[in-house]
């Protein structure tokens, strides 16, 4: 079953403690990405991949970094996590961006609280 | 200017009616559009993509799009409470981009 798998679905952690929001697609999909869900604000993104090795800022990256070494991956990292990054996270994944019918793929959605 | 615009809402319909939803995008090289539904707290899922100036119907869908203008629709006949949601409009380019979102709420 093609799918977008993110984990956790819901953490709660503490100001200034790094943590890590796995993504992982079965698709092949060259272009990942994640986005943040606030109320009022739509999705708004973090930083995208256009594919292995190949990663760019979005819209909101401050506070945030991702890695891309395999085509399957695309983990979210908090170094220092803060109360203004508590939010809905989605990833998401589709073929390479630019082409036609390129929908997009999306995970279950992580909610994170930072206290 | 946002990359991605809708008409903010809530759009409130009755039961059996026409929901219209209007975005406009600025980068004139965007190739895709897309067209979410977001239930509370889920994933978005794709209702609708259209990358070719004009109307595509699915069912109680329909998109449109004006490449010209910069503009894509998607209408919403004989609403059910079901179709209540948010709708994000999506445009790829070089990077998928989302709209902010319309809340629809269908009146039973």
């Amino acid at each position: 079953e093609a799918q977008v798998t993110q984990n956790p679905r819901y953490l709660i952690t503490v100001t200034g403690k790094k943590l890590t929001v796995t993504c992982s697609q079965n698709m092949n999909h060259e272009y990942m990405s994640w986005y943040r869900q606030d109320p009022g604000l739509g999705l708004r993104q973090i930083y995208y991949s256009m594919n292995v090795e190949v990663t760019d800022k979005g819209d909101v990256p401050e506070g945030y970094k991702v890695s891309r070494k395999e085509k399957r991956n695309f983990p979210l990292i908090l170094e220092s996590p803060s109360p203004n990054q508590t939010s809905l996270y989605f990833c998401a994944s589709s073929t390479t961006s630019g082409t036609a019918n390129t929908e997009a793929f999306f995970g279950q959605g992580t909610r994170l609280t930072v206290v | 200017q946002k990359e991605v615009e809708q008409n903010s809402g809530p759009l409130s319909v009755p039961e059996g009616a026409i929901a219209s939803l209007n975005c406009t995008y600025s980068d004139r090289g965007s190739q895709s559009f897309f067209w979410y539904r977001q239930y509370s707290g889920k994933s978005p899922e794709l209702i609708m993509f259209i990358y070719s100036n004009g109307d595509k119907e699915d069912g109680r869908f329909t998109a449109q799009l004006n490449k010209a203008s910069q503009y894509v629709s998607l209408l919403i006949r004989d609403s059910q409470p079901s179709d209540s949601a948010t709708y994000l409009c999506a445009v790829m380019s070089y990077k998928l981009s989302f709209g902010a979102g319309t809340t629809v709420t269908v009146r039973a």
